[in-house]
């Protein structure tokens, strides 16, 4: 079972700043948490992962709390080809990923 | 780079017939895994390789479905006979190795079953 908990839908305007949380509340000390989204009909997309610090890379930034239970990606300036669903998937280094639900993202003019 | 291709990309077939899907990984990536994904769900992992080695098997139905990797790079997953509730999406995707590495996915063959 997915040990992530996230939102099921979101919307965020244009331009702005997409903020994306998500709860692994019973993450383990070597467990990361990686970042995925999907766009429809295509197959899943990496965007970011980390471990306990920030992370920021050319698609996002990954926030993850001291404590490590909890966690927010951010899209900084948001477009129409951000709208996705968006997986936030908690992964050790044997190497599974298990999807949950997801929080599907719109983009919205 | 060329990412992880699959075909076909889109299959109709009646419900008891057979099918394959065929996937070629990123070069030099040893890993290999199949996800089945539900319209609706999230991606659910079928079947992992490490090389030409069944590393996890354990959500595969066995009795209908099955999967190789026979020189440690390109794989075919198999579903015969299929039923009306393996439509779904069939993805592949690749890493270099298992522990640790970014999984890249290909686009998915699409199936339904009628």
């Amino acid at each position: 079972d997915a040990k992530t908990t996230q939102p099921p839908s979101m919307d965020c305007a244009e331009g702005r700043a997409a903020n994306l949380p998500c709860n692994h509340s019973t993450i383990s000390g070597n467990e990361y948490v990686y970042w995925y989204r999907q766009i429809h009909s295509q197959g899943p997309q990496y965007i970011i992962h980390g471990l306990k610090n920030n992370e920021t890379n050319e698609m996002a930034s990954l926030i993850i709390t001291e404590d490590r239970k909890s966690s927010t990606l951010i899209l900084p300036h948001a477009t129409l080809r951000d709208t996705a669903v968006y997986y936030c998937i908690v992964r050790n280094q044997g190497g599974k990923l298990i999807f949950g639900q997801g929080t599907e993202l719109s983009v919205k003019p | 780079e060329a990412g992880v291709a699959q075909s076909p990309r889109y299959k109709i077939i009646e419900k008891r017939q057979s099918v394959a899907f065929w996937c070629n990984p990123i070069s030099g990536h040893a890993t290999l895994y199949w996800y089945q994904q539900i319209l609706g769900q999230g991606p659910k992992l079928l079947i992992q390789f490490q090389n030409n080695g069944v590393v996890d098997d354990s959500q595969l139905p066995k009795d209908r479905f099955s999967a190789e990797r026979l020189k440690g790079v390109d794989s075919t997953l198999k579903i015969q006979p299929a039923k009306l509730e393996d439509s779904a999406v069939y993805l592949c995707a690749s890493s270099l190795e298992a522990g640790g590495n970014t999984i890249y996915f290909g686009e998915g063959s699409w199936l339904t079953v009628v």
